[in-house]
């Protein structure tokens, strides 16, 4: 099976700019969860979307929204880019069914904001 | 918060076994840990995961504490490869109601001497 995808893998934009990440989940998964990951702090939750719904959402302004699409493909986008978003945004999926879950997480995008 | 406390790092030569420990001294009775690493410029990788009884897979095996309230991943004989950051991480079972996400510490950084 391939394993998860994520593009562009390397982004650069100018503050105020707005951009969109892509997420192709292992096939079969349904679920599929953001991250973003800086030097300070860590590896965060963004939010995690179920059969298209969103299900929970970490503790991030407005600016950043996210969808899922019918084949259980993902997209975040990020609006009004501030310096502070540059980060490494990686994107895992997983079965999400009853019982204990592994999440199987893609390379990431790397995101510069200048 | 992580809920776990690790160690910020750790170091070990190649080819002997390392002991990586974690306390979790609030888990509940339904939270299973699970171990991750990220190798450098990658993301995250499922490594083991177990409720109760310790757990052997072919990259690692997890003893768990009989009280649970700490665990210990043991590589039973480190390769360069292996140098990573290691994260344990408590998360729910009965994924149908309850959040979908990861909450990562601060996580080991393991590294391995030849």
């Amino acid at each position: 099976k391939a394993g998860v995808t994520q593009t562009p893998r390397y982004l650069i934009k100018t503050r105020g700019q707005q951009v969109t990440l892509s997420c192709s989940p292992i096939s079969g998964h349904r679920s599929v969860s953001w991250y973003q990951q800086t030097p300070g702090q860590g590896l965060q939750f963004l939010f995690e979307y179920f059969s298209e719904t969103q299900r929970n959402k970490g503790n991030f302004p407005g600016r950043f929204s996210g969808r899922q699409f019918s084949n259980s493909r993902s997209e975040m986008n990020v609006s009004t880019l501030e310096l502070g978003d540059s980060a490494l945004y990686l994107c895992a999926s997983s079965y999400r069914d009853s019982g204990t879950d592994t999440q199987y997480f893609g390379p990431g995008t790397r995101l510069t904001v200048l | 918060d992580a809920k776990t406390t690790q160690p910020n790092s750790m170091e070990s030569n190649e080819e002997e076994p390392v002991h990586l420990p974690c306390n979790h001294s609030t888990i509940s009775g339904t939270d299973y840990i699970h171990w991750y690493r990220q190798l450098p410029s990658q993301g995250p990788e499922y490594v083991i995961h177990g409720l109760t009884s310790n757990v052997n897979n072919r990259m690692a095996s997890l003893a768990i504490a009989e009280d649970r309230k700490s665990s210990t991943l043991i590589l039973h004989r480190a390769t360069l490869r292996d140098a990573a950051v290691y994260y344990c991480i408590l998360s729910g079972a009965n994924y149908g109601g309850s959040q979908g996400n990861l909450i990562f510490g601060k996580g080991t950084k393991l590294s391995v001497k030849p």
